[in-house]
């Protein structure tokens, strides 16, 4: 089974500043079907990147998304007040078929 | 665009069989998509449930696989999840939601809070 351990569990941050999050697979994830959701209380998971670094219809420019193999990073490059969320990664194609990883909150330091 | 809406039971008892519908507007259900369930149980993170494909083939989680069937009706555009022997461990919001091309979840229900509770 494929684990994905994302690092750190929160992160404390202020608007304006760079957001690191890291997500580390236990085995190399398929073709890099690698996947970054923002979830806020109350809302269905919204997709940011797909494919480990394309970003989905319209998200801004300030996220991306980078790595490979088994290590992943999403980067906020300059937080806006609405992007204090948790947020997710997944993987798609090893056993089981789908997980995420168990989430990073973003918190207004 | 497509859009996917949850509807079912809210509260159920233990030992029970949850059932829940996910609507499918805007768009052609026909194309060829996988279309699946997650829920996230009260404070924790996401669980994939499973999918269904537009011809009808389906992947579980193995840890569920046992009590889930999800199966889609393409004259009512519209899928289904149901899980049996439900537990108050099953509480959780479920989603549906559509596979993209990339095997990312593009498109979302709202989500639908189900109670298991005697």
């Amino acid at each position: 089974e494929i684990v994905l351990t994302q690092s750190p569990g929160t992160l404390s941050l202020s608007a304006g500043e760079r957001a690191t999050l890291s997500c580390r697979a236990s085995q190399s994830v398929s073709n890099s079907y690698l996947a970054w959701y923002q979830k806020k209380p109350g809302q269905a998971p919204r997709l940011l990147i797909y494919g480990a670094s394309s970003r989905a219809t319209g998200i801004p420019d300030r996220f991306s998304g980078s790595g490979s193999g088994t290590d992943f990073t999403l980067t906020i490059s300059r937080l806006e007040p609405e992007d204090f969320a948790v947020y997710y990664c997944q993987q798609y194609g090893s056993s089981p078929l789908v997980t995420f990883g168990q989430g990073t909150r973003l918190e207004i330091k | 665009q497509v859009q996917l809406q949850e509807s079912g039971p809210g509260l159920l008892k233990p030992s029970g069989t949850l059932s829940l519908t996910c609507a499918v507007s805007g768009g052609s259900f026909s194309s060829s998509h996988w279309w699946s369930w997650v829920r996230q149980p009260p404070g924790k993170g996401l669980e994939w449930i499973g999918e269904v494909y537009h011809s009808g083939s389906t992947t579980y989680n193995p840890a569920l696989k046992s009590r889930v069937t999800i199966s889609l009706d393409k004259s009512k555009t519209q899928f289904s999840l149901n899980l049996s022997s439900v537990t108050a461990a099953d509480t959780a919001v479920y989603f549906c939601a559509r596979v993209s091309g990339w095997a990312a979840f593009d498109i979302w229900g709202q989500g639908t809070m189900v109670t298991v509770s005697s």
